[in-house]
């Protein structure tokens, strides 16, 4: 059973525009909400996070969207560089102690074209 | 580099064999957790210590895994009878906690031939 979901395995983006990704969660009890950025051969950095307090977040280039109702997460990074391409992780939480740890999706692929 | 380190950073072993390996996470972080990662998926969680204390074990570590946080610094992950399926690149990470980020280390990635 997958509880968080990118069905989108691969994007491709024009360097300087909108690159947007996308995440889907089942489990309704999730309430603290990351994204990790991955190069190859190398373990996922953290990029931003979101607390299911709030609908949005925003740490420089990077905005995280909160959608509760839908059970839907996004990722906006604006502008699009090309050292942004790598594989994107959404990974999920509940945050009680005891119970800390993340559930991630398959990733995506990004590709900023130059 | 104050970050999250793993050895080795790779691993070849023959089926059958043990193997180990070790996690040093960030020195303030009390949490240490380990996940497996395996072509086209995310990571997924294998166990987490909170300092010497294992809080939490996922049903994927079967009794050939077994973790240890001796004194709630580094910790080791040691597969007994290694097999095929064991190939995957191995996660570390460490945290104060939730709500907030773990910070992963660079893995270790071992092939059993």
């Amino acid at each position: 059973d997958q509880q968080v979901k990118q069905n989108s395995p691969s994007l491709s983006v024009q360097e300087g525009r909108i690159s947007i990704l996308n995440c889907d969660y089942t489990n309704s009890m999730f309430d603290y909400f990351l994204w990790y950025k991955k190069y190859p051969a190398e373990g996922p950095t953290f990029l931003i996070s979101i607390s299911s307090i709030k609908d949005k977040n925003e740490d420089g280039r990077f905005t995280v969207f909160l959608n509760k109702s839908a059970k839907h997460l996004s990722l906006h990074i604006v502008p699009s560089q090309p050292g942004d391409s790598a594989v994107y992780f959404c990974a999920a939480s509940i945050s009680n102690f005891g119970n800390e740890k993340l559930t991630f999706g398959t990733g995506t692929r990004l590709t900023i074209i130059p | 580099d104050t970050g999250v380190s793993q050895n080795p950073r790779h691993k070849i072993t023959k089926r059958g064999q043990n193997v180990t390996f070790r996690c040093d996470p960030i020195s303030e972080h009390n949490r240490l957790y380990w996940y497996r990662q395996t072509l086209g998926q995310g990571p997924e969680f294998l166990t987490y210590f909170q300092n010497e204390a294992q809080l939490e074990k996922s049903r994927l570590l079967s009794d050939r895994f077994s973790a240890e946080r001796p004194k709630g610094s580094f910790s080791t992950l040691e597969i007994q009878r290694t097999e095929q399926g064991d190939s995957a690149m191995y996660l570390c990470a460490s945290s104060l906690g939730l709500p907030g980020p773990q910070y992963f280390g660079p893995g270790t990635r071992l092939l059993v031939l």
